[in-house]
């Protein structure tokens, strides 16, 4: 079992429609993040947390630290929005596992 | 502008040959990375740098050597001894080890 899972693998949207992203993870943390990944490949740091609730713009990451579980919510969906959104979490020292990504088309 | 810079975008390798990837930062960050990615996996640390003349291995550092003679700089060289080496490589940095890292556009590499 990963220590860190997301769900679902892929996701199909259309054009401004709430989207819900889930992260499991399995071992003690210091933080989550997420992340954008584009086609080209280029990562994007969306959030970093460590508790509770941010948001920044469309974009909402929620944390429950003990059930382990994070959620990426976006608000009125764009096609700009079709990226790979990926999870990930800071353990121990010099630790940062990844999820394998949450691959979202926004559909206009 | 601040940022990560990676070459090239593509790279092309004859089996056998030893390929160095390059990774600037002008950040002003102590810690730098690198990892891979491959199709349906997250990414996997290869090695990481806390401060300049040193570096660790990661997870999958096997068949790749580093240097950090400079904070800018952390080249990563693929050696004829990574098995498998046709992958997308992400060079990364952070202010130190607990902080949000940023992240350079990745060089895929691809080993023919």
């Amino acid at each position: 079992k990963n220590e860190v899972e997301q769900s679902p693998q892929n996701l199909t949207a259309q054009e401004g429609e709430f989207i819900t992203i889930n992260c499991s993870y399995s071992v003690g943390i210091s933080a989550l993040h997420w992340l954008q990944q584009h086609p080209g490949g280029g990562i994007v740091s969306l959030f970093m947390l460590s508790s509770g609730k941010k948001k920044h713009g469309r974009l909402i990451a929620t944390i429950n630290i003990q059930e382990k579980h994070s959620s990426l919510h976006i608000t009125a969906s764009h096609p700009r929005d079709s990226a790979v959104y990926i999870c990930a979490v800071s353990g121990g020292y010099q630790k940062v596992t990844f999820g394998t990504g949450t691959k979202l088309q926004v559909i206009p | 502008d601040g940022g990560i810079t990676q070459s090239p975008k593509y790279l092309f390798r004859k089996e056998g040959q030893n390929v160095t990837l390059s990774c600037e930062q002008n950040l002003n960050h102590d810690a730098m990375y690198w990892y891979r990615q491959d199709p349906g996996q997250g990414l996997r640390l290869i090695y990481y740098s806390q401060i300049v003349n040193d570096f660790q291995k990661g997870d999958i550092a096997e068949g790749y050597s580093v240097s950090r003679e400079k904070k800018e700089s952390f080249p990563l060289t693929v050696t004829s001894a990574q098995k498998n080496p046709t992958a997308f490589y992400l060079c990364a940095s952070s202010i130190d080890w607990r902080d949000e890292q940023f992240f350079g556009p990745g060089t895929r590499l691809t080993v023919l």
